[in-house]
């Protein structure tokens, strides 16, 4: 069964500082990974997927995120915060070799706040 | 413009009354699904659609119903509701591939009193 462990709930940062949001998988084969975000009252958007391509993954809004195997990790960055990207962040995994369609496991969230 | 359209976004009842959220998607997706949101829980998913007429049990399905007769549409129905359904419910859809991303609606909240 796969699970997918976000550490820290909320995250705080200064405006143009490092944003880092940390996840990390289990998964038995390698897995298809995304990062999603949900600003309020909305639904989740898709910021960016890892899918056995290249592991360094650029997404919209200026975050990438890495997949590191070795350290089943996928942690989620921006150089620099801006007060838009005040929302909710969400891990999910999916196995490719599901053959039930597009099951993801998603992570609990992390709520990253931008302070000025 | 391409979109998961959930209906209601707010809704309040009490405890055994009968309700329905609708979901329709005009992508032509086979895939569809609902999770619910949870503080600190993050997403877990209710039950989910392959194709038409094709619907399983996700993680948490006690207490909820669904139905896909049509490609477009997968509305969840709630025939006892209960104070612990209370919460946000998404409804979201995709190709069938593991490597499609989901689209997902603005979400319904629903309060169970």
């Amino acid at each position: 069964a796969q699970s997918v462990t976000q550490l820290g709930s909320h995250v705080s940062v200064s405006e143009g500082a490092l944003v880092l949001l940390r996840c990390n998988y289990s998964s038995s084969v390698p897995p298809y990974l995304f990062w999603y975000v949900q600003y309020p009252n909305q639904g989740l958007q898709l910021l960016l997927k890892y899918t056995s391509a290249a592991t360094l993954v650029k997404g919209i809004n200026g975050f990438e995120a890495e997949f590191k195997k070795s350290e089943t990790s996928f942690h989620l960055t921006k150089p620099s915060a801006h007060m838009s990207d005040a929302a909710e962040y969400f891990c999910a995994v999916s196995d490719p070799g599901n053959n039930a369609g597009n099951m993801l496991t998603f992570g609990g969230g992390t709520r990253l706040m931008v302070k000025p | 413009e391409a979109q998961v359209t959930q209906n209601p976004r707010y809704l309040i009842t009490v405890t055994g009354k009968k309700l329905t959220v609708t979901c329709s998607q005009n992508m032509n997706h086979e895939y569809m699904s609902w999770y619910r949101q949870d503080p600190g829980l993050g997403l877990r998913q209710i039950y989910y659609s392959m194709n038409v007429e094709v619907t399983d049990k996700g993680d948490v399905p006690e207490g909820y119903k669904v139905s896909r007769k049509e490609k477009r549409n997968f509305p969840l129905i709630l025939e006892s509701p209960s104070p612990n359904q209370t919460s946000l419910y998404f409804c979201a859809s995709s190709f069938r591939r593991g490597n499609s991303p989901l689209h997902f609606g603005n979400g319904t909240r629903l309060t169970v009193t």
